[in-house]
């Protein structure tokens, strides 16, 4: 159980498109779903907290109208990624939570994101 | 500031070896918790200790939860092959987000 899917797991694209990455939670509702980046050789840092049925929480320094993340189902979560540039290359994973609390998080296999 | 500093960064060992690795703090946290993550895939939990002093074993690997609740450590007996990965550890502060380490690169060498 407490599986997490992504999708893609990889896609390449070019600068000035957007990019949309979907997570889902698929034996499991999870109210709480979290997106992480991860540059190279680097550790997990949290963009944004998202609560189904509201607005997510974005961390300090992480561009809401950048990142666009919309948590409609309790199982569905996707992370847009708007005029995306060279910069934002990293790999995005996400986590479901199947409480409020942060304990209990399943991470999702990871999609990485290359922009040209 | 790093809360969570891990030890060491990274460690290269003989298949057979024993291996500890630190997970540091000066804030207490209300959980730990060890994920093991593969290159190009997402972390995996490994385990969550949340009682100062906890000790938790999963086959070769044993967990410790400081008395404090500031600070954790992973020991690996005799280190195969497999175990090889990015250790990261990461601590809850209640309902507060899970802060991550910048993880333990271990390499096990046949």
């Amino acid at each position: 159980g407490a599986v997490v899917s992504q999708h893609p797991s990889w896609v390449i694209c070019k600068s000035g498109t957007s990019v949309k990455i979907e997570c889902r939670s698929l034996d499991f509702q999870a109210t709480t779903m979290f997106w992480y980046r991860q540059f190279p050789k680097q550790s997990l840092m949290l963009m944004a907290t998202s609560n189904e049925g509201s607005k997510a929480t974005y961390e300090q320094g992480v561009e809401k109208d950048k990142f666009l993340i919309n948590h409609a189902s309790l199982t569905l979560s996707t992370l847009t990624v708007t005029s995306a540039h060279p910069e934002d290359s990293s790999f995005y994973i996400c986590s479901a939570g199947s409480t409020s609390g942060v304990d209990e998080q399943y991470f999702g296999p990871g999609t990485r994101l290359t922009v040209t | 500031t790093q809360l969570l500093e891990q030890s060491p960064q990274f460690l290269s060992i003989q298949e057979g070896e024993n291996l500890t690795v630190y997970c540091n703090s000066s804030s207490v946290f209300s959980s730990l918790q060890w994920y093991r993550q593969e290159p190009g895939e997402g972390p995996v939990l490994l385990v969550t200790v949340v009682t100062g002093g906890e000790v938790k074993k999963l086959k070769r690997l044993t967990f410790q939860f400081g008395d404090a609740r500031k600070d954790s450590s992973l020991h690996i007996t005799a280190a195969q092959p497999g175990d090889t990965g990015l250790y990261l550890c990461a601590g809850a502060k209640g309902s507060e987000k899970l802060v991550f380490g910048k993880g333990t690169k271990l390499t096990v060498n046949p």
